[in-house]
């Protein structure tokens, strides 16, 4: 599975839009991105994946760059309850190749402030 | 709550003692992974079952960890002879794939080990 960049840490205010970028250079034509979210303490929290178009859930809307190269991870308004560690993960999805278990990196700690 | 669920939640043990830890996955999943955490790091993949067969198996699975599913619902993990640097977090997930295609991992709240 393709490797990740992804900030260390981002702050963003109580109320606006959070961004979260993601570099995924080298992901291949099968490969969809993932992001997962993990509050301290708690497991991974599944967020939203998409394969080349942009993808809308209740929690976030992820945006993928027409070449694929990258994402970007959009909470609407963000809350106090969105600080969290948020890892962007590209994985195979289909029969053949690649690991199933999750390759996670170390991914962008997200603090809203109030 | 994911419906996947962990238990102890936390586990406090001396070197070289045994632990074991299970897993109740969600019920119709077929899938079931083991993932560890160290303080600072993301997870880290372990080994995962589909049904009651053990698929794969990380180099991080030392000769002292061993992984059961023996009806293909819940999982074990048992750590033999623990040492301090198996303290970690240890997380569970499963899923449901047909084969086909690979499905989204749910994970479980973990287990916090201290080895002292």
């Amino acid at each position: 599975d393709a490797k990740t960049t992804q900030p260390t840490s981002m702050d963003c205010a109580e109320g606006r839009a959070a961004n979260l970028p993601c570099n995924h250079s080298t992901i291949s034509g099968n490969e969809y991105v993932y992001w997962y979210r993990q509050i301290h303490s708690q497991g991974p929290q599944y967020i939203i994946h998409g394969l080349k178009n942009n993808e809308t859930n209740e929690m976030a809307s992820l945006i993928i760059t027409e070449d694929r190269k990258s994402s970007t991870l959009i909470l609407p308004h963000a809350t106090l309850r969105d600080t969290a560690v948020y890892y962007c993960i590209v994985r195979v999805y289909g029969p053949g190749g690649g690991a199933d278990g999750l390759t996670f990196g170390k991914g962008t700690h997200l603090i809203i402030q109030p | 709550d994911t419906g996947v669920s962990q238990d102890p939640r936390h586990k406090i043990t001396k070197r070289g003692q045994n632990v074991t830890f299970r897993c109740d996955p969600i019920s119709e999943h077929n899938r079931l992974y083991w993932y560890r955490q160290t303080l600072g790091q993301g997870p880290e993949f372990l080994t995962y079952f589909q049904n009651e067969a053990q698929l794969e198996k990380s180099r991080l699975l030392s000769d002292r960890f061993s992984a059961e599913r023996p009806k293909g619902s819940f999982s074990t993990l048992e750590i033999q002879r623990t040492e301090q640097g198996d303290s970690a977090m240890y997380l569970c997930a499963s899923s449901w794939t047909s084969g086909r295609v690979r499905d989204t991992q749910y994970f479980g709240p973990g287990t916090r080990l201290t080895v002292l």
